[in-house]
């Protein structure tokens, strides 16, 4: 399977500042056929479902704001929030889809500094 | 808008039986437009893809559980369910139902809010 492992394990922003996560796999996830990154990122607030925001590592999902934004490819991934807002501190999973089974991050924790 | 709603017992016996039941509300999962599927996250750590189908395809499973896990549909109730045997401590976790729309990613874009399974005698 392939890993994917995420960076930082927790990070603190203050509002209106960006952040940064990171996502790096084990292997590609560019698909050579298509030119497409297989690679999904959600968002995990405590109580609430997981919710997604990028798919095919730059697409922003229906209704998810633009100061979130996906970039990268290969094996090298990021998400950033422009300006942190107090409804972004969550939880962060980066998943992979070009393996079967798709494989996840182990997630990284964003609060407000 | 879609939702969905996990729903089982909390405790299970090792060696026993798992078994869960996803309610699907606002769409149906007779529809050939998606696959539903099934994601645990064991506590402490990340989350582990189980299965998934589309209704009238074959399911298809995670490797390292296939030998134990079994999905079905109720489609007179709008649900699908998570079979899964032999049970150890290693398999609690929150246990997830989840949509993919996409035709060609095998990611999610509706989730219930996930059961908490521990598995303990």
């Amino acid at each position: 399977d392939i890993v994917m492992t995420q960076s930082p394990d927790s990070l603190a922003v203050s509002l209106g500042e960006r952040a940064t996560i990171n996502c790096k796999s084990s292997q590609t996830v560019l698909s050579s056929s298509n030119n497409m990154n297989y690679l999904a990122w959600y968002q995990h607030k405590p109580g609430q479902p997981p919710k997604l925001l990028i798919s095919w590592a730059s697409t922003r999902d229906s209704g998810v704001p633009d100061r979130f934004t996906g970039s990268g490819s290969g094996t090298s991934f990021t998400l950033t929030i422009s300006s942190l807002q107090a409804e972004d501190v969550a939880v962060y999973y980066c998943q992979q889809y070009f393996s079967f089974p798709g494989t996840f991050g182990q997630g990284t924790k964003l609060e407000i500094k | 808008q879609v939702q969905l709603q996990e729903s089982g017992p909390g405790l299970v016996k090792p060696s026993e039986t798992l078994s869960l039941i996803c309610s699907v509300s606002g769409g149906s999962i007779t529809s050939s437009t998606y696959y539903w599927g099934w994601i645990r996250q064991p506590p402490g750590k990340g989350m582990e893809w189980i299965a998934n189908f589309y209704y009238g395809g074959n399911p298809y499973y995670n490797p390292s559980l296939k030998s134990r896990v079994t999905i079905s549909t109720d489609t007179s109730e709008n649900q699908f369910s998570l079979r899964l045997t032999s049970v150890t401590a290693a398999d609690t976790a929150v246990y997830y139902c989840a949509r993919r729309s996409d035709a060609y990613g095998d990611f999610y874009d509706y989730w219930g809010h996930g059961t908490l399974v521990t598995v303990s005698s």
